[in-house]
């Protein structure tokens, strides 16, 4: 049981260059969330996906796009990546929230 | 907008000793929370999910508990190991998370 799988794990840009970050679960969950975490900040919210066809801004969408693909899959992408984009991001799934989230591992982005 | 809290910030103490955790939040309309585990370079790893009805959950030496009238969860973890250390986030059904509380446990 893979859970969420997230990929790349690593990846080194130049500014101004543009990638999607890949998100897909397994667990038929109807919600999806991306979240970047920067040191002493905590996860904050990039985007989510209430549900397949749905993706709503959270509390740091600037910068950033979201395409929920289908049930499985939900991608983020940076269209001309900053230095300040700079982060680990997360990708996670739940239903709805009612029930226990599960994470992915984590792409480590560095922008220079 | 929900704002959770977790203080303190970072923790350490000897192994063996019984420790609390806490968490606070502001919408008390929240109808779950769950307690995360965050090893260095890892992903969030669920340890426990407390739906508004339950108040507690155990899992082996955690417990957690809920409160929404006071708007505050616990989590106590007894009989602390080094391999405990770890940071603890809470975040509840709206998937907002608080910052985290960095836990050091020394042999």
């Amino acid at each position: 049981n893979a859970g969420v799988t997230q990929t790349p794990k690593f990846q080194v840009l130049k500014t101004g260059q543009s990638m999607t970050l890949q998100c897909a679960q397994d667990m038929n969950h109807n919600s999806m969330y991306w979240y970047r975490q920067d040191p002493g900040m905590g996860l904050r919210l990039i985007y989510y996906s209430a549900s397949e066809g749905t993706t709503d801004k959270g509390e740091v969408p600037n910068g950033y796009n979201v395409s929920r693909l289908n049930k499985r899959e939900f991608s983020l992408r940076l269209e001309s990546a900053a230095p300040s984009q700079t982060s680990v991001y997360f990708c996670a799934s739940s239903e709805r929230g009612l029930t226990e989230a599960f994470f992915g591992q984590g792409t480590r982005l560095t922008v220079v | 907008k929900q704002e959770v809290t977790q203080i303190p910030a970072a923790l350490s103490v000897p192994e063996g000793e019984n420790l609390v955790l806490n968490c606070s939040f502001t919408d008390s309309a929240i109808y779950n929370l769950q307690w995360f585990r965050q090893d260095p370079g890892k992903g969030l790893t669920s340890l426990l999910l407390i739906q508004s009805s339950q108040r507690e959950q155990t899992s082996g030496r955690l417990n957690a508990s809920l409160d929404k009238s006071s708007g505050r969860s616990t989590l106590y973890i007894a009989a602390s190991q080094p391999g405990d250390s770890a940071t603890y986030l809470c975040g509840g059904n709206d998937m907002r998370f608080g910052a985290g509380t960095r836990l050091t446990v020394k042999p």
